[in-house]
Parts: structure tokens; C-alpha cells; sequence
């Protein structure tokens, strides 16, 4: 199976300031039909995970526009501009190219 | 919306059986891959099983072939799981999810396997 590493585990963060999270596969995601099927999730505590990013770069609905996500090949990165009090949760990377994998979620905490 | 509930869990002990059922509306369940991904406590999603929309395949964490079993009936907008021979490290949240990539989730029902 593949193996998705993030990082950092945890990420402390001041409100209004931007955030990084890095995710790497131990394989191309790449799949045969030329997408690479690379997707985000936050999970805040006490809920089940959400769906932000799907396909490296493609917000979902609803999803506000301070979320990005860029990357290619085995390496990604989920970008957010300016945190806010909401944005506190697990966030993780995950692939679904192969048998679907998850990393071991980042920790998004206000300072 | 779409709207998805789960049901079914429970306690039971090692070796025991229980049969999750997720009730679905709010898309076409009939043109939609659906899966089970579970989550232990304190741990990351993990996915267990995953059946084509016109049932004609499925496919199963590793762990988990020969004892867990992923069916749906799309007359009744309905999926399965069907658990035997549980084992303690079977412990979690389960959760229904649309198709490969998780475009919606449930709430998740949870099953603890201990004696």
C-alpha cells in the first residue's frame, strides 16, 4: 500500500497568519488516466472528516477560499492564507490513486 | 442534501459477528461507488471495503478479507457490512462514504470488540 507522510504532526498557529502542510506518497499518485487523485480532509474534534480538497487542487463546495492545495507526483502541500478560530482540527492528506491511504493527520492549534 | 446514517453498532466480543447498515438519500445511490472507512480511537481514517455501483465488485482492506463483507441494495438506497469473526483491534468508529475519495461522510457508528 502506499504510505502518506505529513508534517508537521502538530502546527501551532497565530489567528490571521498563514498555515503550511506538507504530505508526501511513497509512489506516484498518478493514475492511468492522467489525474492524480490526491484529496485533504479536516476533521474538527467530535466530527467525522470533511472533504476539502480533492484532485491536488480542487475545492469542494462550501469549502471557503483561504484553502488551497497544490503538489504533484508524490509530493503536496495544503495551504491555508489566514487561519481562523474554525480552521482549530485534524487535517489529513490521503490518496486514492491506489487503495485509499491516509497519513497521520496534522494538528491545527491556536497559539 | 446528502444524508447519510449508519446503524448497527455495538459491543460483542472477540469472535462475534454485528451487521452495519447505512440508510442513504439526497444523490443516486444506484450510479455511485460506496465504501466503509472505520477510525479506532485517537487514530487516523482507515479504509475497509469498497463495492461498485452495480455490485459487481468489491474489494477489502487487507485485514479485514474473509470476515468482513460489503453488500448494498439499491432498491432501498441502502449499504452493508457484514463482520464475523471480530477481533478487538476491529474497535472503531465506521463510517459510510460516498464513493473512492470521500465526497460525503456520516456520522459513523461505533463498534467495540472486547470481552
Amino acid at each position: 500500500d502506499v504510505v502518506v507522510t505529513q508534517y508537521p504532526l502538530a502546527l501551532p498557529v497565530t489567528l490571521g497568519q498563514a498555515a503550511s502542510i506538507s504530505c508526501r506518497c511513497s509512489q506516484s499518485v498518478v493514475s492511468g488516466d492522467g489525474n492524480t487523485y490526491l484529496n485533504w480532509y479536516q476533521q474538527r474534534p467530535g466530527q467525522s472528516p470533511r472533504r476539502l480538497i480533492h484532485e491536488v487542487s480542487k475545492r469542494d463546495s462550501g469549502v471557503p477560499d483561504r484553502f488551497s492545495g497544490s503538489g504533484s507526483g508524490t509530493d503536496f502541500t495544503l495551504k491555508i492564507s489566514r487561519v481562523e478560530a474554525e480552521d482549530v482540527g485534524l487535517y489529513y492528506c490521503m490518496q486514492s490513486t491506489h487503495w485509499p491511504t491516509f497519513g497521520l493527520g496534522t494538528r491545527v492549534q491556536i497559539k | 442534501e446528502v444524508q447519510l446514517v449508519e446503524s448497527g453498532g455495538g459491543l460483542v466480543r472477540p469472535g462475534g459477528s454485528l451487521r452495519l447498515s447505512c440508510a442513504v438519500s439526497g444523490f443516486t445511490f444506484s450510479g455511485t461507488w460506496m465504501s466503509w472507512v472505520r477510525q479506532a480511537p485517537g487514530r487516523g481514517p482507515e479504509w475497509v471495503a469498497i463495492i461498485r455501483e452495480d455490485i459487481t465488485e468489491t474489494l477489502y482492506l487487507e485485514s479485514v478479507k474473509g470476515r468482513f463483507t460489503v453488500s448494498r441494495d439499491n432498491a432501498k438506497n441502502s449499504l452493508y457490512l457484514q463482520m464475523r469473526s471480530l477481533r478487538p483491534e476491529d474497535t472503531a468508529v465506521y463510517f459510510c462514504v460516498v464513493g473512492w475519495a470521500g465526497d460525503h461522510w456520516g456520522r459513523g457508528t461505533l463498534v467495540t470488540v472486547s470481552s
